[in-house]
């Protein structure tokens, strides 16, 4: 079973849409993250949610909308999509338990026409 | 400012070749360090990590990584490369405990595997 899981893996839309990126953990962990990576593969964190808590929101668009309707899930919703919005956005998750180790899922690949 | 440098962006190794990835980190204390790989297409897959204790750790895939507080380095090694390791590699810094975590990323060095 995959332990961090996100839907859709690839998504191509357009301009001015509204998207979400789905993601759930199977881990018990209960902090989960976004990350995005650019084109240059640079990672950088967008949000992350302790008990379904927002803890970190860097300096992200407002287009930009988490929702964690449970310690397992962490959604990702994305308004009114931009060019500069297409990259890879990747969900983690990490507990106390496991020795602060972060674990990924597998990304989701956002190209936006 | 915290940051991690991967000074290498690109690296070529023939196959059975041995390889060191370095990493350098600017942190005031000894955060946790991770080493994280990633293949073509893929996600994010942790290779080895470094809290405390051992400075010489011991990862997957017969990679292994040594800590050295006074250089501020973590560099990655492997002492025989397969074409299988011809990848992404990703060194990251936490520099928060508790819940307030947050990782801190080289910006990756390129593995490529000549046969």
């Amino acid at each position: 079973d995959t332990a961090v899981s996100q839907t859709p893996k690839y998504l191509v839309t357009q301009m001015g849409n509204d998207k979400s990126i789905k993601c759930e953990q199977n881990l018990g962990h209960d902090t989960m993250y976004w990350y995005k990576q650019d084109s240059k593969k640079f990672l950088k964190i967008m949000f992350s949610y302790n008990n379904k808590e927002l803890i970190i929101n860097e300096t992200v668009p407002n287009r930009f909308s988490p929702k964690s309707p449970d310690k397992a899930h962490l959604n990702l919703h994305i308004n009114s999509l931009e060019l500069g919005d297409s990259a890879v956005y990747f969900c983690a998750s990490s507990s106390q338990g496991t020795g602060n180790t972060i674990y990924f899922g597998e990304g989701s690949w956002l190209t936006v026409v | 400012a915290q940051s991690v440098t991967q000074p290498d962006i690109h690296i070529t190794v023939s196959e059975g070749a041995s390889l060191e990835l370095r990493c350098n980190y600017s942190y005031g204390a000894t955060p946790y360090l991770f080493w994280y790989v990633q293949s073509p297409g893929q996600g994010l897959q942790l290779l080895l990590k470094y809290f405390s204790g051992d400075t010489l750790v011991q990862g997957i895939k017969g990679f292994e990584a040594e800590f050295k507080r006074s250089q501020s380095s973590f560099n990655l090694r492997k002492p025989s490369v397969h074409w299988s390791d011809a990848a992404e590699y990703f060194c990251a810094v936490d520099i928060n405990a508790g819940n307030n975590r947050k990782l801190i990323w080289g910006l990756g060095t390129s593995l490529a595997v000549n046969p």
